[in-house]
């Protein structure tokens, strides 16, 4: 069981936009805005794509985009493309004895 | 470009100790802007923090595997380390090490990652 909840899958077609929850408590999402997203392609290791909430590390396209709600982290991918195809993640620094936590992970399929 | 790079054992029997270690080339391990961390993933799986060393040599680890968890850090080498002794084969995944940002602790940089795995 992971500590931040996210859907298992999301689909979308190129050029539609798709958006990922991440779902903590007031100890960790909801208490910092110290939440990160990762992108992950078979094989590789995972990618930073998203910082702090909503910033974007220099060569992540703009397409990318972070944001919180209360518990509630999103990642936002618009005009999809067949290469952000991946798994993503999300973490969150955390007040509890972890000190960091991981989303179980989203399987994001380009239709 | 900061550039990191896992090497050690990629089998080890049940029982024993598996033992990392992750070299920083194109940057001090010593900046004081950040801290290094190891991270695994079992097949299939989402990932898991395993722990942190600061540059003073502070850690902290999950707690979930703190009775079996060591994690070192070499300036000289530019290395930190990490050794999980008693493995199972649940212990089996890809280990990863990271940067991570001192205050918000995301992972700006990370090792192509290595495959242990546990069996006799």
């Amino acid at each position: 069981q992971s500590a931040l909840t996210q859907p298992a899958s999301v689909s979308g077609s190129p050029g539609q936009s798709i958006t990922i929850s991440c779902t903590g408590t007031s100890s960790d999402v909801g208490g910092y805005n110290y939440v990160s997203w990762y992108q992950q392609h078979p094989g590789k290791a995972p990618k930073l794509m998203i910082y702090d909430v909503s910033n974007r590390p220099s060569g992540v396209p703009d397409r990318f985009s972070g944001s919180k709600s209360g518990n509630t982290a999103s990642l936002t991918i618009s005009g999809l493309q067949a290469e952000d195809e991946a798994d993503y993640y999300c973490s969150s620094y955390t007040s509890s004895s972890t000190f960091v936590v991981f989303g179980g992970g989203t399987k994001l399929t380009v239709l | 470009q900061v550039q990191l790079q896992e090497s050690g054992p990629g089998l080890v029997k049940p029982s024993q100790t598996l033992s990392l270690t992750c070299t920083v080339s194109g940057g001090s391990i010593s900046s004081g802007s950040y801290y290094w961390s190891w991270i695994r993933q079992p097949a299939g799986k989402g990932l898991e923090w395993i722990g942190r060393i600061y540059t003073s040599g502070s850690t902290n680890y999950n707690p979930s595997l703190k009775s079996r968890v060591t994690i070192s850090v070499d300036t000289s080498k530019n290395q930190f380390s990490l050794k999980l002794s008693s493995v199972t084969a649940a212990d089996t995944a890809v280990y990863y090490c990271a940067r991570n940002h001192l205050i918000s602790g995301y992972a700006d940089y990370w090792g192509q990652g290595t495959l242990v795995t546990v069996s006799s």
